[in-house]
């Protein structure tokens, strides 16, 4: 099993600041690396796959980047809107597919 | 629109059965594989079981294998999850989902609103 480290567990920006998410695997997965988030009371929502490929939909302030064992998310223009738990996914070596415990992101 | 619609949850003793439905509309069923992820009260997500799109091939977690049982039918766009000997940590909201990343790294990624299970004598 692929474990997934994410860090920090909390982030707290003003708005209009940009949030740095690292998400770290104890593998390689290559580029097979997906960001969800999930607001408070809602479904999982993918932003990034393929490590930095944006979803369908997904503003272009989100961001991601990152190859092997290091990834990251970065939200550029922080918006009150973006208060959410952000997830790392790998999909390189499955079953299991497997989660970051999160981090969640709060504004000030 | 794509839709995915779980059904089944509820309240169970320890030891009990209980089996969730997934049903699916709005996409081509049959070429998807198809997910379950659970996310217990106020903790992170946790990939539970998938079934290939034709349903050749099914993987479990380690915690839920023997315990639990994926299957499809495709001509009724449906999926369901049996679980057998559940566990008080097995209380959590249960998602159906397409997946995009192992799906070979796609955007088309869709979830359900999820079901609760709460295991509790």
């Amino acid at each position: 099993e692929i474990v997934m480290t994410q860090s920090p567990v909390t982030l707290s920006l003003f708005p209009g600041e940009s949030a740095t998410l690292s998400c770290r695997a104890r593998q390689s997965v290559g580029s097979n690396l997906a960001w969800y988030q999930q607001k408070p009371g809602q479904v999982p929502r993918l932003l990034i796959y393929g490590a930095s490929a944006r979803a369908n939909g997904i503003p272009d302030r989100f961001s991601g980047s990152g190859s092997g064992t290091e990834f990251t998310l970065t939200i550029s223009g922080l918006q009150s809107e973006d208060v959410a738990v952000y997830y790392c996914q790998q999909y390189n070596n499955w079953p299991p597919l497997t989660f970051g415990g999160g981090t969640k992101v709060e504004i000030k | 629109q794509v839709q995915l619609v779980e059904s089944g949850g509820g309240v169970v003793q320890p030891g009990r059965s209980l089996r969730l439905s997934c049903a699916a509309s709005g996409f081509n069923f049959n070429a998807y594989g198809i997910h379950w992820v659970r996310q217990a009260p106020g903790k992170g997500l946790e990939w539970v079981a998938a079934i290939l799109f034709d349903g050749s091939k099914k993987f479990y977690a380690d915690a839920v294998k023997g315990r639990f049982v994926i299957s499809r039918d495709n001509s009724k766009n449906t999926m369901t999850l049996e679980m057998s000997s559940l566990r008080g940590d097995d209380t959590a909201v249960y998602y159906c989902a397409v997946l995009g990343g192992p799906a070979g790294g796609s955007s088309f990624d869709h979830w359900g609103q999820g079901t609760l299970v709460t295991v509790s004598s």
